[in-house]
């Protein structure tokens, strides 16, 4: 089983649409979680941190589930600048990415 | 926001020659470093992780006499390709921490080994 999964994608969706990725860990000690983005040929960039208690910044919003250890993140009114790969990394004394999960909104 | 450089942005060698790649954190002190690498369509797979001063950690499977790393200083961090193959053809991003779990990201290097 891999450390860390992710939906495999790709995911097409329209401006305007409400799309959301879920992502699965192995190690039960991870202690942080964050989601980056990536887009193509270009290094991670960090998106947002996933807390206990869940977060939003704008139309984003991550969670965390450690009894089920898995993290969410919803993408609300996606816009044609979200179209990105997007990465699920969870941290315990390194970072393990996911594969990432590729997003392209369509006008 | 901090920043993490590295250099070249892209190289192409010739099979069994060697290649240098730098990262530097330009605006603080990266006390941890860590070596990825990115194959196309796939995620990044930490290479090794290094602290300043002492002998970089590989992860399992990753040849340490062909990807030798040094950090020599809180903000620089060498890899070397020793030997370049064209299996070792692939995008290599290095990342900094100053202590926290937050790591910054390098624009990463493109190796094409002919």
């Amino acid at each position: 089983r891999k450390e860390v999964e992710q939906d495999p994608g790709p995911f097409n969706v329209p401006e305007g649409a409400t799309v959301a990725f879920n992502c699965t860990y192995s190690n039960s000690a991870s202690q942080s979680f964050f989601w980056y983005r990536q887009d193509c040929r270009k290094e991670p960039k960090l998106l947002m941190s996933v807390y206990s208690s869940g977060n939003e910044d704008g139309r984003f919003t991550a969670q965390l589930n450690r009894a089920s250890q898995y993290i969410s993140l919803l993408i609300r009114d996606s816009k044609l600048s979200d179209s990105a790969t997007y990465l699920c990394v969870v941290g315990h004394n390194d970072m393990r990415f996911g594969a990432g999960t590729r997003l392209t909104v369509k006008p | 926001g901090a920043v993490v450089s590295q250099h070249p942005s892209w190289v192409i060698c010739k099979s069994g020659t060697s290649v240098k790649i730098e990262c530097r954190s330009l605006d603080f002190q990266a006390t941890t470093m860590f070596w990825y690498r990115q194959f196309p369509k796939q995620s990044l797979m930490l290479m090794a992780t290094s602290n300043e001063g002492s002998k970089a950690t590989y992860e399992q499977g990753v040849e340490k006499d062909k990807f030798l790393i040094n950090h020599a200083s809180l903000t620089l961090s060498t890899l070397t390709v020793t030997s370049a193959h064209p299996e070792d053809s692939s995008f290599y991003i290095c990342s900094a921490s100053e202590g926290a779990i937050e790591q910054y990201f390098g624009p990463g290097t493109r190796l094409t080994v002919t």
